[in-house]
């Protein structure tokens, strides 16, 4: 079965300075993983997926994520944060039957100016 | 164009009223979604259509009520809801998964529904 932590329900962190919000996922296969942004009463917005190619995705808005399979990782990194970077995000993964997505329980970026 | 639609943005209903959401989409998607989000939670699984037939659903109560009228269009009828229904709903689309999948969720924006 899968399942997805988002170790961290909330991150401050100060314009300029660096984001990294943290995922764990469970599998018994090898995943797709998602993450993504959900702005307040909008919709979600895919950030950036890994589909078993490179490692290190890149992402739309300067964010980045790494797969790491001996961690069970996909966290979510951006060099410097922006104040429209305060947001909901979500990690997400793939089911093992069609159509099927498990959510994280996400966490809420706050940026400090 | 990567966009999914719904229609209304709001939508406020008494318990014995009879409403519809729509949602629509253009990429060509086989498989839709929709989910049920309320605040500061994940959104959660409602019904999940693939090729037009219902593959999932997840134990929703039959106030809610599915369709899916062509490839492009998916509908959500409601009748006699409950105040505790009121939440953000969801619609999404994405390729068929006919193995582990890689394909990404299309999201809309989602209609606020209350229910007085």
């Amino acid at each position: 079965a899968q399942s997805v932590t988002q170790l961290d329900s909330h991150v401050s962190v100060s314009e300029g300075t660096p984001v990294l919000l943290r995922c764990n996922y469970s599998s018994s296969y090898s995943p797709s993983l998602f993450w993504y942004v959900q702005h307040p009463n909008k919709g979600l917005q895919l950030l950036l997926k890994y589909t078993s190619a490179a490692t290190l995705v890149k992402g739309i808005n300067g964010f980045e994520a790494e797969f790491k399979k001996s961690e069970t990782s996909f966290h979510l990194t951006k060099p410097s944060a922006h104040m429209s970077d305060a947001a909901e995000y979500f990690c997400v993964v793939s089911g093992d039957t069609g159509n099927q997505f498990y959510f994280g329980t996400g966490t809420s970026l706050t940026v400090i100016p | 164009d990567t966009e999914v639609t719904q229609t209304p943005k709001h939508l406020v209903m008494g318990m014995t009223n009879k409403k519809s959401l729509k949602c629509e989409q253009h990429m060509g998607h086989r498989a839709m979604y929709w989910y049920k989000q309320k605040a500061k939670k994940p959104p959660e699984l409602m019904f999940v259509y693939s090729y037009e037939k219902l593959s999932i659903n997840e134990s929703v109560p039959s106030r809610f009520s599915p369709e899916c009228p062509n490839s492009s269009l998916l509908n959500l009828h409601l009748h006699a809801l409950q105040p505790e229904d009121s939440a953000l709903y969801l619609c999404a689309s994405s390729q068929v998964l006919n193995y582990v999948g890689t394909y990404e969720q299309y999201f809309g924006p989602g209609t606020r529904l209350t229910v007085t």
